[in-house]
């Protein structure tokens, strides 16, 4: 089947602007998660949706940066007021959470904010 | 300190060779320990993926865990130019509220003919 899809796969923005990028998981997947990754770093976790839980916001940077998950499935990441230090790739995963865990990724959002 | 150390090279080997790429971990918390690929601009892979400690073994590539030593290694034998990818490693933890997965910051390795 589908993997995970992300939308846009680039975005240029000017500093200042909003953003809103798009993951649309593996049908099934209860779980999602957001990640950040920077030039030369490792992925950083931001937000994690499972099921109809209250989401685990712990690892958003500001409160510039929310998410919603509508439906249990499409989720959108929406970054307010960006900035130049928002630039990074956003990658989206999902998963069947179990204690495994695999997590499946999509190919990510290049984001460039100027 | 990060909970996950990892060395993000640049490692350059010639074909054929056997590399060895390796994390470091403080939270002995962690029970399931994986490894992804991840090619240049795609999302990362699921390659290996073992539980507690012990050796898994994958047509070319093995995964290593020592949990004593809070040590994790993959290699890879017969090395091929199309391995040249970042290698990240990943661990979960059960502690806490959820199944967190902890990266480490990813080894970028070139394979060269």
């Amino acid at each position: 089947g589908a993997g995970v899809s992300q939308s846009p796969s680039n975005k240029v923005t000017e500093k200042g602007k909003d953003v809103e990028l798009r993951c649309d998981p593996i049908s099934g997947h209860t779980a999602l998660y957001w990640y950040r990754q920077s030039l030369g770093q490792g992925l950083e976790f931001l937000i994690y949706f499972q099921g109809n839980s209250a989401p685990d916001k712990s690892g958003l940077p500001s409160d510039r940066f929310s998410a919603e998950r509508t439906g249990g499935s499409v989720s959108t990441l929406t970054i307010q007021r960006t900035q130049q230090e928002d630039s990074a790739v956003y990658l989206c995963a999902s998963s069947i959470v179990d204690r495994g865990n695999i997590q499946y990724f999509g190919a990510g959002t290049r984001l460039s904010v100027l | 300190q990060k909970e996950v150390e990892q060395d993000p090279g640049p490692l350059s080997v010639p074909e054929g060779a056997i590399v060895s790429l390796n994390c470091t971990y403080s939270n002995s918390a962690f029970q399931y320990f994986m490894w992804y690929r991840q090619y240049s601009r795609k999302g990362p892979e699921l390659l290996m993926y073992t539980y507690s400690s012990g050796n898994k073994e994958d047509g070319r590539f093995t995964a290593q865990v020592d949990k004593s030593s809070k040590y994790i290694s993959l290699f890879i034998r017969d090395s091929q130019p199309s391995d040249s990818a970042t290698y990240l490693c990943a661990m979960i933890s059960f502690s806490g509220g959820y199944n967190k997965l902890i990266f480490g910051a990813g080894t970028r390795l070139a394979v060269h003919p």
